[in-house]
């Protein structure tokens, strides 16, 4: 595709419910990052993929969070168990180069979840 | 702590006044250092970027953002604003020793400008 799309945009679900976020990066694109925003803060990362393998889960804030990317494409960040805290904004980027510091990454338009 | 941090929240201009955006980012060593910008209801999208050489830089839409190593800041300019450069602006760090492209984000400014 022409850019990074995520789905859904929108996701509303009750506290304890488990929710699947979708990232489909840029077409070629190799690494893939996800990112964590909430109110009135900027992005935070969570994890990111270089091809399938996770490189790095640091960020995922406990163990409901986990994230996989089984064919090196399509990535999808799971939230098992959710709770009110969770709600924030979910990015995605991707970046067409494994880790370097030169390297760009481009944002996905996000997933909004709201957790009653 | 670590931080990139920027000073305004909220920024209120009329149209043709200059634009200053502070950020500070408390990194030593070397840094890449970025300003991202999200228009109403777009994406993320890089405003511009640093990585070596020289310190200002020039970005799209006439923005241009200064590296001063002393300072440890990387402060975000536009001499003249327009009503469409209303946004929200994140000022962003990869440090030096990160073996991978984790972007550390400041908490955003927010810009409005009055017609």
């Amino acid at each position: 595709g022409a850019g990074v799309s995520q789905s859904p945009r929108y996701k509303v679900t009750k506290r304890g419910q488990d929710v699947a976020l979708r990232c489909d990066p840029i077409s070629g694109h190799v690494s893939l990052y996800w990112y964590r925003q909430a109110l009135g803060q900027g992005p935070e990362f969570l994890t990111y993929f270089n091809y399938e393998a996770q490189q790095d889960k640091s960020g995922l804030p406990n163990d409901r969070f986990s994230a996989e990317r089984p064919e090196g494409s399509i990535s999808t960040l799971t939230i098992q168990r959710t709770e009110q805290r969770d709600s924030a904004m979910y990015r995605c980027a991707s970046s067409p180069r494994t880790s370097g510091v030169s390297n760009e990454q481009f944002f996905g338009p996000g997933t909004r979840l709201t957790v009653l | 702590a670590q931080s990139v941090s920027q000073h305004n929240h909220h920024v209120i201009l009329s149209e043709a006044a200059s634009l200053e955006l502070g950020c500070n980012y408390s990194y030593g060593g070397t840094v890449n250092l970025f300003w991202y910008v999200q228009y109403p209801g777009q994406h993320l999208q890089l405003l511009l970027k640093y990585f070596s050489g020289d310190p200002l830089v020039k970005g799209i839409k006439g923005f241009e953002a200064e590296f001063i190593k002393s300072k440890f800041s990387f402060n975000l300019r536009k001499p003249s604003v327009q009503w469409s450069d209303t946004a929200e602006y994140f000022c962003a760090v990869i440090p030096g020793y990160s073996s991978a492209s984790k972007i550390i984000f400041g908490s955003g400014t927010r810009l409005s400008i009055r017609p």
